[in-house]
């Protein structure tokens, strides 16, 4: 069955550096999505992105962060002055419309 | 903005029991999903409920749409350990937006 991959499985990052977290979606979806999830905490949404641009985000997107579909297959999540409270797992999901597919998230801790 | 209300927040049963957990919401969603997420993994799609009042079943699991589609319940009968985990309800409104809500952690004693 095809799966929503992510890489890496973990980073860790001084604060202040840039990270760039990747996701390949499954092939014939057209949405694509980055969630945010404290530890022991909720799913949060943070952006959407449809038809080469951001759909919908969240107050917690802010000018921190930023995605890209460079190529055909990769969706990535950019956050370019990293802080201690961005320490979280990031999960990519990708849809045909509403029903997400999760991948298995990148655990992102700045120290 | 739209919240889910979740409950119960955390459970602990014996092997065997069935379990429930529901969402609920002042607002109307288009779509609820059930999801199941096991440590160090992403959510794993459960349920997915299309239509107000839809009764779904998967396996020993089974959702229904409230038809006031301002609710959702989950239901698991004869719990296993690989149940354990946390799940979480997800609603879509009209505008597929999909928020979450948070989550039922189900522990089973041994």
């Amino acid at each position: 069955e095809p799966e929503v991959t992510q890489t890496p499985s973990h980073q860790v990052t001084q604060m202040g550096q840039e990270v760039i977290l990747r996701c390949v979606p499954i092939s014939n979806h057209l949405y694509f999505y980055w969630y945010r999830q404290i530890l022991g905490q909720k799913v949060e949404f943070l952006v959407s992105f449809y038809n080469n641009e951001i759909s919908e985000k969240s107050e917690i997107f802010d000018d921190q962060f930023s995605v890209e579909r460079p190529d055909g297959s990769n969706f990535t999540l950019k956050i370019r002055s990293t802080k201690l409270e961005d320490s979280a797992m990031y999960f990519c999901a990708s849809s045909e419309r509403v029903t997400l597919h999760f991948g298995n998230g990148t655990r992102l801790t700045v120290t | 903005g739209q919240q889910l209300n979740q409950s119960p927040q955390s459970m602990f049963i014996q092997e065997g029991e069935d379990v429930s957990m529901n969402c609920t919401s002042s607002s109307i969603f288009n779509t609820w999903l059930w999801y199941k997420q096991d440590p160090g993994e992403g959510p794993v799609l459960l349920i997915a409920l299309y239509k107000a009042g839809e009764l779904t079943s998967n396996g020993r699991l089974t959702a229904q749409f409230g038809i006031t589609r301002k609710d959702s319940f989950l239901n698991i009968s004869a719990s296993i350990p690989s149940d354990v985990g946390i799940y979480f309800c997800a609603g879509a409104n009209r505008d597929d937006k999909i928020i979450f809500g948070k989550g039922t952690r189900l522990h089973i004693l041994p």
